[in-house]
């Protein structure tokens, strides 16, 4: 079965620092892939999303992730973090090759400190 | 506004006694899903269905029950056999499993079994 690690269970950054959050699946074929944030109180929203074509993809507020297919690998990247980043983040694959609905990852949380 | 709606947010139950969680969207979704989320584990499905009248078994089934009688309701019975029931509950809905789309998400229900 597909299967989603992300690389943190728990990241701290000071504001204005680099972000990097890493996400791997286990299978690889038809996959569509995507970040989700959770705000403190809030419901899942969606950061972006890969389906096909350029394997690097831009989503709200700053946020890109680039899809590695050699690597099975789709990490979000932010280059100055803020305060209002502070959430959890989950990576998500929809693996249709083997007809499996959304599987996610633990999630990360990231703390930035002001 | 068109959205998904769970009620109520917060659940409280006692030991033994079944519960049944609402789920209602006004997108017109064909599927539609339900996920556990535990802190460290990320979102776990329970039960997903694909069209009316129809649901399969996630990873976490066990415990669980759902019908599927009216296109946009999805509601989750949490039974006395779910061994561990308190958790965070999220419900999903896409416009159908083979098409290149993201999930959208309610706000949860948050289960306490006291």
């Amino acid at each position: 079965a597909q299967s989603v690690s992300q690389h943190n269970h728990h990241v701290i950054l000071s504001e204005a620092a680099s972000l990097e959050l890493g996400c791997n699946y286990s299978y690889g074929g038809t996959v569509n892939l995507f970040w989700y944030v959770q705000y403190p109180g809030q419901h899942l929203q969606l950061l972006l999303k890969y389906f096909s074509g350029d394997p690097l993809v831009k989503g709200i507020k700053g946020f890109e992730a680039e899809f590695i297919k050699s690597k099975f690998s789709f990490n979000l990247r932010k280059p100055s973090v803020q305060w209002s980043d502070t959430a959890e983040y989950f990576c998500a694959v929809n693996d249709y090759d083997y007809g499996q609905n959304f599987v996610f990852g633990p999630g990360t949380r990231l703390s930035v400190l002001p | 506004d068109g959205g998904i709606t769970q009620s109520p947010k917060y659940l409280f139950r006692k030991e033994g006694q079944n519960v049944t969680l609402s789920c209602e969207q006004n997108l017109n979704h064909d599927a539609m899903y339900w996920y556990r989320q535990d802190p460290g584990q990320g979102l776990r499905l329970i039960y997903y269905s694909q069209i009316v009248n129809d649901f399969q078994k996630g990873d976490i089934a066990e415990g669980y029950s759902v019908s599927r009688e009216k296109k946009e309701s999805f509601p989750l019975t949490v039974t006395s056999a779910q061994k561990n029931p308190t958790a965070f509950y999220l419900c999903a809905s896409t416009p159908g499993q083979l098409m290149n789309t993201e999930a959208f998400f309610g706000q949860g229900t948050r289960l306490t079994v006291v």
